[in-house]
C-alpha cells in the first residue's frame, strides 16, 4: 500500500499568514492527489483534486502543487474559516489512503 | 442539488452485522462510481471500499472478505454490509460519489455520515 505521511501534525497561525502543509507519498503517484478540508463534525470537502487544480467554489488562496512523490497545499492568506484539518489523499492505486491530517489552529 | 443521505448505523457487539444504506439522488446514480469512507472517533480518514458504474468492487485490506459493497441503480441506492465487525470498525462512515470519464477524480460530494458503533 502506498502510505501518506503529511507534516506538520498541528500548525499554529495568524490570520493572513501564508501557511504551507507537505504530503509525501511512500512511492509516486504522479499527480493523482487530492486535498480536503474538514471541520469537527462535518464530512470533508474537496478543495484541490490532481495535485494543483482547484475544485470548483474553492477560494483561489488555497493552491497546491507538486508531483512525483512530493506535495504541498498552501494557503495564500489564512482566513477566519481557514482553521480546521486538511487531509491528502492517494488515488492513484488501489487502496486509496490518507494522510493523518494536519490541524491548523489559531496561534 | 446532490444529496447523499446515509443510514443504517447503530450500536452492535462485536462478530455481528450491519447494513448501511445511502440514499442518492441529485444525479444520475447510475453514472456515477462511489466510495465509502470511514472516520474512527478522534481519528483521520480511511478509505473502505469503491464500487464502479458496473458494480467492479475493491476493498481496504482491514474489510476486505467481511464487508460488501453493492448497488442498487433503480433505487438509487448504494450499501454497506458489514458482517464479522470488530471494536476497531467503529466509526463515522461516509459515502460519496465519484465522477470518471476518461480519469477518475476523487469525491467531491459526500454524505453527512452514519455512526457504526461495536462494542459488548
Amino acid at each position: 500500500d502506498i502510505q501518506m505521511t503529511q507534516s506538520p501534525s498541528t500548525l499554529s497561525a495568524s490570520v493572513g499568514d501564508r501557511v504551507t502543509i507537505t504530503c509525501r507519498a511512500s512511492q509516486s503517484i504522479s499527480s493523482w492527489l487530492a486535498w480536503y478540508q474538514q471541520k469537527p463534525g462535518k464530512a470533508p470537502k474537496l478543495l484541490i483534486y490532481k495535485a494543483s487544480s482547484l475544485e470548483s467554489g474553492v477560494p483561489s488562496r488555497f493552491s497546491g502543487s507538486g508531483s512525483g512523490t512530493e506535495f504541498t497545499l498552501t494557503i495564500s492568506s489564512l482566513q477566519p474559516d481557514d482553521f480546521a484539518t486538511y487531509y491528502c489523499q492517494q488515488y492513484n492505486t488501489y487502496p486509496w489512503t490518507f494522510g493523518q491530517g494536519t490541524k491548523v489552529e489559531t496561534k | 442539488e446532490v444529496q447523499l443521505v446515509e443510514s443504517g448505523g447503530g450500536l452492535v457487539q462485536p462478530g455481528g452485522s450491519l447494513r448501511l444504506s445511502c440514499a442518492a439522488s441529485g444525479f444520475t446514480f447510475r453514472s456515477y462510481s462511489m466510495t465509502w469512507v470511514r472516520q474512527a472517533p478522534g481519528k483521520g480518514l480511511e478509505w473502505v471500499s469503491y464500487i464502479t458504474r458496473s458494480s467492479t468492487t475493491y476493498y481496504a485490506d482491514s474489510v476486505k472478505g467481511r464487508f460488501t459493497v453493492s448497488r442498487d441503480n433503480a433505487k438509487n441506492s448504494l450499501y454497506l454490509q458489514m458482517n464479522s465487525l470488530r471494536v476497531e470498525d467503529t466509526a463515522v462512515y461516509y459515502c460519496a460519489k465519484v465522477f470518471c470519464d476518461a480519469e477518475c477524480y476523487p469525491p467531491s460530494d459526500w454524505g453527512q455520515g452514519t455512526l457504526v458503533t461495536v462494542s459488548s
